[in-house]
């Protein structure tokens, strides 16, 4: 069964410091991996995703994600924290088996980011 | 470019009264369509999807349902609300393929009084 595990429900940094975020996941197949963000009674924004090709992968606002295929992770990172970061990050995984026509995403349960000035 | 739209932004309802959540997704065609649930700012729950018109996927046995009359439009419904079923609803449109991410609409906050 595909799962995704997010294990900081929150994580504290302060600005101009490195952040991580950390994600691990299990798939039965190949893994297609994403990350959004969410604030206040806002809808989830996508980051950024990993589908195959460099495990680094670059995304919106300085975010990149490291993918890990030993390890099965996928943390996001920025080298260094804003104030306007703190918010909720939310981790998911489809596989290309079980979900390859429906496209549906397991999410993780969030981590809140607070960033301290 | 896609535009996903929720209405209504916000809904006070009583207990054992009617909802309709309405989704639009503009600027794409035959996308996949998602309904979730977040309760307390935290995970999210997938009610239902659908991958075409008519087709409707529910994930979570509730007294809730969905339908999907048109291809960009995707309706959320209860014929009687109860207090567990206050939470932030959320849209969400893909394009059916397993190598795209989901884009969100702003979602809809249901408190049930």
């Amino acid at each position: 069964a595909q799962s995704v595990a997010q294990p900081e429900d929150q994580v504290n940094v302060a600005e101009g410091n490195p952040l991580t975020v950390k994600c691990t996941y299990s798939v039965s197949g190949n893994p297609y991996l994403f990350w959004y963000v969410q604030y206040p009674n806002r809808g989830l924004q996508f980051l950024l995703k990993y589908i195959t090709g460099d495990n680094l992968v670059k995304g919106s606002y300085g975010f990149e994600a490291e993918f890990n295929k030993s390890q099965t992770s996928f943390h996001l990172k920025k080298p260094s924290a804003l104030v306007s970061d703190s918010a909720l990050y939310f981790c998911a995984v489809r596989d290309g088996i079980t979900s390859s026509n429906t496209g549906k995403l397991i999410f993780g349960q969030g981590t809140t980011l607070q960033v301290k000035p | 470019s896609q535009t996903i739209h929720q209405w209504p932004a916000t809904l006070v309802q009583p207990v054992g009264s009617p909802l309709s959540l309405e989704c639009t997704v503009e600027g794409t065609s035959n996308p996949n369509l998602y309904w979730y649930r977040q309760a307390a700012g935290r995970g999210l729950q997938l009610l239902f999807y659908s991958v075409g018109i008519g087709q409707i996927s529910s994930e979570v046995p509730q007294n809730l349902s969905a339908s999907r009359p048109q291809d960009r439009q995707f309706i959320l419904s209860s014929k009687k609300l109860l207090l567990s079923d206050s939470g932030f609803y959320l849209c969400a449109w893909s394009p059916g393929t397993e190598r795209y991410e989901q884009y969100f609409g702003p979602g809809t906050r249901l408190t049930v009084t």
